[in-house]
């Protein structure tokens, strides 16, 4: 079935620093990818939706200069979170929608980012 | 606004049936799907269907969706131990458009031995 990559599954950074989050889609081309943000034992928010070759749309109270989403290809996007801060500490999952019956969306395993 | 709402646990006993139900407020909704997101791990879709549709079953799964109520309902029999997660209801518009899954808390499904 379709698989979605998400890399890293962890990582660790100081405050002030930048990481990247990587999210392939393996099989399968995504000309759309979402990224979500999950505080623990709360639903998923979505923070911002990526088409390929074009700017993300960002949700409404996510600032998109501290959260640099990049859309390449048509099974790559990636999350930068710039400046990260310890409240940035989450779990962040993006997710690929397929052209397949139901515009079925398929999830990455998600990454752990701890602020330090 | 847009709104899911899903209990937050449920306690079964292994062997028994497990229903977990879903409510949701946008008429215009598409699409229902069904995750299960296990411990620290990343979301899998077990199923999905469409607003005009009324069930759907796969394997030990059920989907039964009222559309008249905004109510969707996952059925999983014979609940094994493996079956301890979260479940997530969403729901999405048509495609086209590049929206995103609006989800419910998750339910988070318990099973004694």
């Amino acid at each position: 079935g379709a698989v979605v990559s998400q890399h890293p599954s962890r990582v660790i950074c100081k405050s002030g620093t930048s990481v990247k989050i990587e999210c392939r889609s393996l099989d399968f081309q995504a000309t759309t990818m979402f990224w979500y943000r999950q505080f623990p034992k709360q639903s998923l928010m979505l923070m911002a939706t990526s088409n390929e070759g074009s700017k993300a749309t960002y949700e409404q109270g996510v600032e998109k200069d501290k959260f640099l989403i990049n859309h390449a290809s048509l099974t790559l996007s990636t999350l930068t979170v710039t400046s990260a801060h310890p409240e940035d500490s989450s779990f962040y999952i993006c997710s690929a929608r397929a052209v397949a019956p139901g515009n079925t969306i398929y999830f990455g395993e998600g990454s752990w980012l701890t602020v330090v | 606004g847009e709104d899911v709402e899903q209990s937050l646990f449920l306690s079964v006993r292994e062997g028994d049936s497990s229903v977990i139900n879903c409510t949701y407020t946008d008429s215009s909704s598409t699409y229902l799907y069904w995750y299960k997101q296990e411990p620290g791990a990343g979301l899998q879709l077990l199923t999905y269907i469409f607003s005009n549709m009324d069930m759907k079953q796969d394997q030990r799964l059920t989907v039964l969706l009222n559309k008249k109520d905004k109510h969707l309902s996952l059925r999983i029999a014979d609940t094994q131990t493996g079956d301890s997660a979260i479940y997530f209801c969403a729901e999405s518009k048509e495609g086209g458009g590049a929206d995103g899954l609006t989800f419910g808390k998750g339910t988070h499904l318990i099973i004694q031995p």
